[in-house]
């Protein structure tokens, strides 16, 4: 199955830095999903792309659609505590399935 | 609250055991998606059905089916239960059929076998 390569696996960053964080696949496609799972919580959508090139912000979120369609960066701006959780991309495969990266731990110290 | 609801929230049980596990759909989503969360292998995608059909296949074993029913809730059966089975499981819903529009999870069941 298509597999998605997130990078990094964990980030332990003090508050008031900004994050980064990208995807990426052998493949290409045509949307890319941002997600953040919080503990005991199911994943929630931040950031859907829909365009290569495209860049979405969400508050202090922004993510882009690559332009080779292969990869998507999520950016997170002057972190703050509640920033903590899990982030995960995602690409919709065939239409019917989110496939999902390992996903990027964030750790903030205060 | 995603407005998609998930029974149990736990559940402990022993090997070569079966349970269900249920999901009640956001109001109007006609799609329901399960998922498999585990350290080691991610989220992986189970199962999804539209209104009552399955309309996709993921990774899911042979010990476990799934359904939809008529009002729309999702049943999620697991058999034969193995201690690899332990991991988070999630549904989720959308309106449409395929997630192109925003799927909305629900907050999970822990399995847990011992």
């Amino acid at each position: 199955g298509q597999q998605l390569n997130q990078s990094p696996q964990s980030m332990f960053i003090q508050e008031g830095e900004d994050v980064s964080m990208n995807c990426t696949s052998s493949s290409i496609f045509n949307t890319w999903l941002w997600y953040k799972q919080e503990p005991g919580e199911g994943p929630v959508l931040l950031i859907a792309l829909y365009k290569a090139g495209e860049l979405t912000s969400n508050g202090r979120l922004t993510a882009q659609f690559g332009i080779t369609r292969k990869d998507s960066f999520l950016n997170i701006s002057a972190s703050i505590p509640s920033d903590v959780g899990i982030y995960f991309c995602a690409i919709i495969q065939g239409a019917q399935k989110l496939v999902f990266g390992q996903g990027t731990r964030l750790t903030i110290n205060p | 609250d995603s407005g998609v609801t998930q029974t149990p929230k736990h559940l402990i049980t022993a090997t070569g055991q079966r349970v269900t596990l249920r999901c009640s759909p956001r109001s109007g989503d006609l799609s329901v998606y399960w998922y498999q969360q585990s350290l080691d292998q991610g989220l992986q995608f189970l199962i999804q059905y539209y209104n009552g059909e399955e309309r996709a296949k993921g990774n899911i074993l042979e010990r476990f089916s799934a359904q939809q029913f008529p009002d729309l809730h999702s049943e999620l059966n697991l058999s034969s239960l193995e201690l690899g089975d332990s991991a988070l499981y999630f549904c989720a819903s959308s309106v449409v059929q395929g997630p192109n529009t925003e799927a909305f999870f629900g907050q999970g069941t822990r399995l847990t076998v011992v």
